[in-house]
């Protein structure tokens, strides 16, 4: 199947500086994929849309400033948090979407990153 | 709007023994269903997915689903369960036509008894 990887899988940082996570589809060409977060023992929240070459879509209530994504090639999306502070410590979960015939587009996960804000 | 119901947070059985995780869905069309895994830390890989045809399917590590639509339900089934099936499972529902954007159920977490 298709490979998703995502960098960091771990960070660590202080409150108000900015984290970049990068989520790239290793083995094929991603139109969309797609941010989620998750709490702790908690389902997958749908962040945003990612879009290449367009702006992404985001789900109501996700602040599309504090959260900036670009997916800039078929290959990387990128989610950064800005001006960090505690409760946007979480794990991040990116997919990318492939089409696989009709109007269905499975999704591949990728392994998350675990960001705790300090 | 989809959503997604998983009525058991926490399940525990004993390794050998069969194992059934539920799940309902809520959508309008015929819904594309899904079943995922996650193990601690780490992201979801899918085990089986549904979109028509036979209302049962089969998909990796030995597990199945049945998709009863008179009770809106996909429940996943193992007739028999491994210590390292012990990890986070989710059921999603996706509107095919919106790119495989998913709706999640809130995970139920299996634990194995030796």
């Amino acid at each position: 199947g298709a490979v998703v990887s995502q960098h960091p899988s771990r960070v660590i940082c202080k409150s108000g500086t900015s984290v970049k996570i990068e989520c790239r589809s290793l083995d094929f060409q991603a139109t969309t994929m797609f941010w989620y977060r998750q709490f702790p023992k908690k389902s997958l929240m749908l962040m945003a849309t990612s879009n290449e070459g367009s702006k992404a879509t985001y789900e109501q209530g996700v602040e599309k400033d504090k959260f900036l994504i670009n997916h800039a090639s078929l290959t990387l999306s990128t989610l950064t948090v800005t001006s960090a502070h505690p409760e946007d410590s979480s794990f991040y979960i990116c997919s990318a979407s492939v089409p696989l015939g009709g109007s269905y587009n499975e999704q591949f996960f990728g392994p998350g990153t675990r960001l705790t804000v300090l | 709007a989809q959503s997604v119901t998983q009525p058991d947070i926490h399940i525990t059985v004993s390794e050998g023994a069969s194992l059934e995780l539920r799940c309902n869905y809520s959508y309008g069309a015929t819904p594309y269903l899904f079943w995922y895994v996650q193990s601690p830390g780490q992201g979801l890989q899918l085990l089986l997915k549904y979109f028509s045809g036979d209302t049962l399917v089969q998909g990796i590590k030995g597990f199945e689903a049945e998709f009863k639509r008179s009770q809106s339900s996909f429940n996943l089934r193992k007739p028999s369960v491994h210590w390292s099936d012990a990890a986070e499972y989710f059921c999603a529902v996706g509107a095919g036509t919106n790119a495989g954007k998913s709706t999640f159920g809130d995970g139920t977490t299996l634990t194995v008894k030796p």
